[in-house]
């Protein structure tokens, strides 16, 4: 299994513009989570998705980032506008079943610098 | 309003001796608490978990302990080598949340040899 992909790996950008990140979650997983990293609050969950359903968003910052999941096998987070706050690393995780301990499974992330 | 906290940013521990990784948490629904070991430029991967009607779990060299009372883990590694140099997240969950995990801000390891 090729596991979570990621993509782009690296994105510049300057301010205003918007970004797109991409993610394939493990086939046959059912859950779905973006995860943004910083080094001032560390590792946040924005959303999570069961079987391509957005459960919780309460970890979205702001109206500027949605995330959609229209299909098993790929989800795509965007920011519009962004803004030079929005720097950061963006994980994409799945988990292989509904409820239960299962462990999720990263992607390597997105590396996004906003000018 | 961090529910999960790694007070420690870093730490340096000789090849060959114990490293212990600590983390506390605030919410008494958490009922599964995991690790994750981070290499730069990679996504965090999953090193070793405990449920909560457990206080100690064991892979290899690594030992998880969980303290309900006190609403406290440690990751414990013996012993040590340079290869685990990384950065350690501890998190925890409530099955009642559809698996939603909740992170520490990281611990960075560095084993020197």
């Amino acid at each position: 299994d090729a596991g979570v992909i990621q993509s782009p790996r690296h994105e510049v950008t300057e301010m205003g513009q918007e970004v797109t990140l991409r993610c394939k979650p493990i086939s046959g997983h059912d859950y779905l989570f973006w995860y943004r990293q910083t080094m001032m609050r560390g590792l946040e969950l924005l959303i999570y998705f069961n079987n391509n359903v957005p459960i919780d968003d309460s970890g979205m910052p702001e109206d500027r980032f949605s995330a959609k999941m229209p299909n098993a096998s790929f989800s795509t987070l965007k920011i519009q506008p962004s803004e030079p706050r929005d720097s950061a690393v963006y994980f994409c995780a799945s988990k292989p079943l509904a409820g239960g301990y299962n462990e999720q499974f990263f992607g390597p992330g997105t590396r996004l610098t906003v000018l | 309003d961090q529910q999960v906290k790694q007070n420690s940013p870093s730490l340096s521990v000789q090849e060959g001796r114990i490293s212990i990784l600590n983390c506390d948490y605030t919410n008494s629904m958490f009922d599964y608490f995991l690790w994750y070991k981070k290499y730069p430029a990679e996504g965090p991967t999953f090193l070793i978990s405990i449920s909560s009607i457990k206080d100690k779990n064991e892979d290899g060299r690594f030992t998880v302990f969980l303290n309900k009372s006190a609403k406290h883990l440690s990751l414990h590694i013996v012993p040590s080598q340079p290869g685990d140099s990384a950065v350690y997240f501890c998190a925890a969950s409530d099955h009642n949340q559809g698996g939603k995990l909740i992170f520490g801000q990281g611990t960075e390891l560095s084993v020197k040899p």
